[in-house]
């Protein structure tokens, strides 16, 4: 499984754009991006998937460069409310579906 | 969408009994549940990988007898702390994928709500 680095923390206020960075140098071909944000005392929740290029969904975006060593996600004028933990993650199906979870970005949101 | 139950969300317990933790999924069939515990402002720490009608995988430094796993059923997987002291007071979490066979994209877990372990 290839291992992820993220910033450890992050501040911003309301209504900014807020770009996370996660860098996975020793990607595989088969592997891909996928994010999850964590409220505390709670499970993490999916929010977005992506193998290259840009995905985007109703609640953030995903951008991977062409050389996939690296992937930003993208959460488009935040809120209080998204005030988390942002883990990247990177495999496939091949590692017997074992996620391992880096240490994620926590995410200030300010007023 | 998928939906995985945990229960109990909160448990306090005497050190020395065993306590015991549910895991469902409601709405698909999961051969594979995936255990995890985390510590304050922590990331989730993978234990063992639990399948449906096979011992449990665990992961290394994560005691079998301690933590006994059972996934009898493709929507149920419990895990056990036996004997539990002060030191395995933590957020328990669990997680499966209703995906099979081949996918579009790559495993993407439903977690659970976490269920919270104080031992006293």
């Amino acid at each position: 499984l290839a291992k992820t680095t993220q910033p450890i923390s992050m501040d911003s206020y309301e209504g900014q754009e807020v770009n996370i960075t996660c860098s996975h140098n020793n990607i595989a071909t088969n592997d891909y991006i996928t994010w999850y944000q964590q409220f505390p005392s709670q499970g993490p929740r999916f929010i977005i998937q992506g193998y290259k290029t840009k995905v985007t969904n109703e609640v953030a975006s995903l951008f991977i460069p062409a050389d996939r060593k690296s992937s930003t996600l993208s959460l488009p004028r935040v809120s209080l409310s998204d005030t988390a933990v942002y883990y990247c993650l990177v495999g496939d199906r091949g590692g017997g579906f074992k996620t391992i979870f880096g240490a994620g970005t926590r995410l200030f949101v300010k007023a | 969408g998928a939906v995985v139950s945990q229960h109990p969300s909160r448990v306090i317990c005497k050190s020395g009994t065993s306590v015991k933790i549910e895991c469902r999924s409601l709405d698909f069939q999961a051969t594979t549940m995936f255990w995890y515990r985390q510590f304050p402002k922590k990331s989730l720490m993978l234990m063992a990988t639990s399948n449906e009608g096979s011992k449990a995988t665990y992961e290394q430094g994560v005691e079998k007898d301690k933590f006994l796993i059972n996934h009898a059923s493709l929507t149920l997987s419990t895990l056990t702390v036996t004997s539990a002291h002060p030191e395995d007071s933590s957020f328990y979490i669990c997680s499966a994928s209703p995906h099979r066979g081949p996918p579009s994209g790559a495993n993407v877990l439903t977690f659970g709500a976490g269920s919270r372990l104080t031992v006293l």
